[in-house]
């Protein structure tokens, strides 16, 4: 089953709204990738996380990665129609050979 | 240059039939995949070749057949097409398998209607 739990599963926000959405593991992870999906595109690869605690930022997002290596979120601040889309957080899960393992993705819609 | 690219982008079929899709990265990637893609969005990766060599077989029914004639090229072949395998079924290579090179890089997707 799966093992890398991503919430909420769909975020509706009013453009210049915060959003953000979490993703755990039952398992500490090396480290977390994150993903942007557009509506009718593919997955596009944003970040990779990979010391405990660590903290990037990409203009308005903001990427963390629990102390743990259990649990990251991505904040994005004032939100706007170009961040509509799916964002999935992936890791590398020991107890399934060490593959990357997706999220099952927020689904976000901004309302202009 | 597009650095996966995968065909048909869109594939529409009736029950039984039998169907292919191509995938090339020119990455120089060691590593690809096939995933799976419901309508409500989870992925789910069905295969992953690392330089040729079948290294992940997920749980899969055997009507489907990945094959991979050079690093660079991975095909999926799918026989007796059912409704459920409706779905978008992406492409991706990494630069290796391991996590320190595993950052997954997308094809567009092939959009398969099974009818």
């Amino acid at each position: 089953g799966q093992q890398v739990m991503q919430i909420p599963q769909y975020q509706h926000v009013q453009e210049g709204e915060d959003f953000t959405t979490y993703c755990n593991s039952s398992t500490t992870l090396s480290n977390i990738q994150w993903y942007k999906q557009r509506p009718g595109g593919h997955p596009v690869f944003l970040i990779q996380l990979v010391k405990s605690g660590e903290v990037k930022k990409q203009k308005r997002l903001t990427f963390q990665f629990g102390e743990a290596k259990k649990n990251s979120s991505l904040h994005i601040t004032a939100t706007q129609t170009t961040d509509v889309g799916t964002y999935f957080c992936a890791g590398p899960v020991e107890t399934s050979g060490s593959r990357l393992t997706f999220g099952e993705g927020t689904q976000l819609t901004v309302n202009p | 240059d597009t650095a996966v690219s995968q065909t048909p982008k869109y594939l529409v079929t009736q029950m039984g039939n039998d169907k292919s899709i191509k995938c090339e990265q020119n990455l120089g990637h060691d590593t690809m995949y096939w995933y799976k893609q419901d309508s409500k969005k989870f992925l789910k990766i069905m295969f992953s070749y690392n330089n040729k060599e079948l290294i992940i077989n997920e749980t899969v029914p055997n009507r489907f057949s990945p094959k991979s004639p050079d690093k660079a090229h991975l095909n999926l072949h799918i026989n007796s097409l059912e409704l459920g395998d409706s779905a978008v079924y992406f492409c991706a290579s990494s630069q290796g398998w391991n996590s320190a090179k595993n950052i997954q890089y997308f094809g567009a997707g092939t959009r398969l209607s099974v009818l």
